[in-house]
């Protein structure tokens, strides 16, 4: 069964890069035709996307998040990763890895905070 | 971008009643990718349908999903305790991919 596991800071200065990277366990991430997905939710808010990875190497990201967005992808590592530039207060939030729309990780927070 | 609206806000039942949640799309460009997630405090989002009518690997079958063009419903048949939570449409048809603001199912 596949699992998703996010890992990263949980504090990032303003101004800073937000990295989170997410290992799958269980598949590979370069089989199958899968999209992985990086979500995020506010606490005590909705869910919003930010991007994704399709497994045949094609990425989009969100337009709302006004290009700060980069997800990368380390096959070697069975590992995408999310970073996400200039960030405010406004981007802490729980952010989740997900693949397709049923495997979702466990979900990490992050606090955007000096 | 479609915007999905997620009505009513909140749902006050008790357990067995049924539940009808709606979410209506800003748009028709969905199409028939449309997904319903239920979440629990401190939990991810739990897959409960997809593709507007087809529940996920072991979601009981008081879930049901229906709807097409902008309109789309989630039911839950008779409410069981563990049913209590938050539940979010989904459109995954057209970039942005985009969420609802979700509709809280709280005991009456």
């Amino acid at each position: 069964q596949v699992q998703l596991q996010e890992s990263g800071p949980g504090l990032v200065k303003p101004s800073q890069t937000l990295s989170l990277t997410c290992t799958v366990s269980g598949g590979s991430i370069s089989s199958g035709s899968y999209f992985y997905n990086w979500i995020r939710q506010p606490a005590g808010k909705g869910l919003e996307w930010i991007g994704r990875f399709y497994s045949g190497g094609h990425t989009m990201y969100n337009p709302s998040l006004d290009g700060r967005v980069t997800i990368s992808v380390d096959t070697s590592k069975n590992q995408f990763s999310l970073k996400l530039s200039s960030v405010t207060a406004t981007d802490t939030a729980v952010y989740y890895c997900v693949r397709d729309r049923d495997c979702w990780g466990q979900g990490t927070l992050v606090t955007v905070s000096s | 971008e479609i915007v999905l609206t997620q009505s009513p806000g909140t749902l006050s039942l008790s357990p067995g009643e049924r539940a009808t949640l709606s979410c209506r799309a800003s748009q028709s460009g969905s199409g028939t990718y449309v997904a319903w997630f239920q979440q629990k405090p401190g939990q991810a989002p739990r897959l409960l349908v997809q593709g507007v009518s087809n529940r996920a690997t072991g979601i009981p079958d008081r879930f049901s999903g229906s709807g097409s063009g902008t309109d789309f419903i989630l039911t839950i048949s008779r409410l069981e305790p563990e049913d209590f939570a938050v539940y979010y449409c989904h459109q995954y048809g057209r970039a942005p991919l985009t969420f609802g603001g979700g509709t809280r199912v709280e005991i009456k």
